[in-house]
């Protein structure tokens, strides 16, 4: 697969554990979040995504939660299995939700 | 099967030498975009369209030009590659004329540029 994974921060997580993954961002103009995951050789694939009007959303197995004050986002995956490992970005929308802008990502290993 | 296809997939070509990297979808989508991820730096948006014949820059569109002619296709073009656009590209589409909610990502294209 593509080396995407290399120069990123590395989060090792044993499987079953909960797992956080935290995004800093900084376009305050951002007023739609997403948070995508990147298996290698592979796309992005949405995962879960907030308004900036919540705090908190949660989907199966993952919740995000949104700190506007510090412009703070982070994904929490519970029970983490195996094929969670991957890389994980987050993503702000702005300009009509036409712009896009990505964090750098977190890797994501899941020790079996 | 719903997809976001791109072509080529992998590409190693010279400095100067126009080149065109395909991307189209099945899905009747309004909103396509092309992103380019390189390492410790992510994904960035090149250009995006939200429609037929609606296009707009993103944040990294220099050296980069594509066309919205039809709802399906939304063709990458570099008219004079350099080394410095070496990086993997892929292509994005989502059914409303925005990237809300969920955009699907095509495989990817790996592009060198010697």
């Amino acid at each position: 697969g593509e080396s995407v994974g290399l120069h990123l921060p590395t989060l090792s997580v044993q499987e079953g554990d909960n797992s956080i993954i935290n995004c800093a961002y900084s376009n305050s103009a951002s007023d739609y979040f997403i948070w995508y995951k990147q298996e290698s050789g592979k796309g992005p694939q949405f995962i879960i995504d907030i308004r900036s009007n919540m705090d908190k959303r949660q989907g199966q197995r993952v919740t995000v939660l949104l700190n506007k004050t510090v412009k703070h986002l982070s994904l929490q995956i519970a029970a983490t299995q195996p094929g969670d490992s991957a890389v994980y970005f987050c993503a702000g929308l702005s300009g009509g939700y036409q712009k896009v802008t990505f964090g750098t990502g977190t890797k994501l290993q899941v020790i079996p | 099967e719903a997809q976001v296809t791109q072509n080529p997939r992998y590409l190693i070509t010279v400095t100067g030498k126009k080149l065109t990297v395909t991307c189209s979808q099945n899905m009747n989508h309004e909103y396509m975009s092309w992103y380019r991820q390189d390492p410790g730096l992510g994904l960035r948006q090149i250009y995006y369209s939200m429609n037929v014949e609606v296009t707009d820059k993103g944040d990294v569109p220099e050296g980069y030009k594509v066309s919205r002619k039809e709802k399906r296709n939304f063709p990458l073009i570099l008219e004079s590659p350099s080394p410095n656009q070496t990086s993997l590209y892929f292509c994005a589409s989502s059914l409303r004329n925005s990237a809300y909610n969920e955009q699907f990502f095509g495989p990817g294209t790996r592009l060198t540029v010697l």
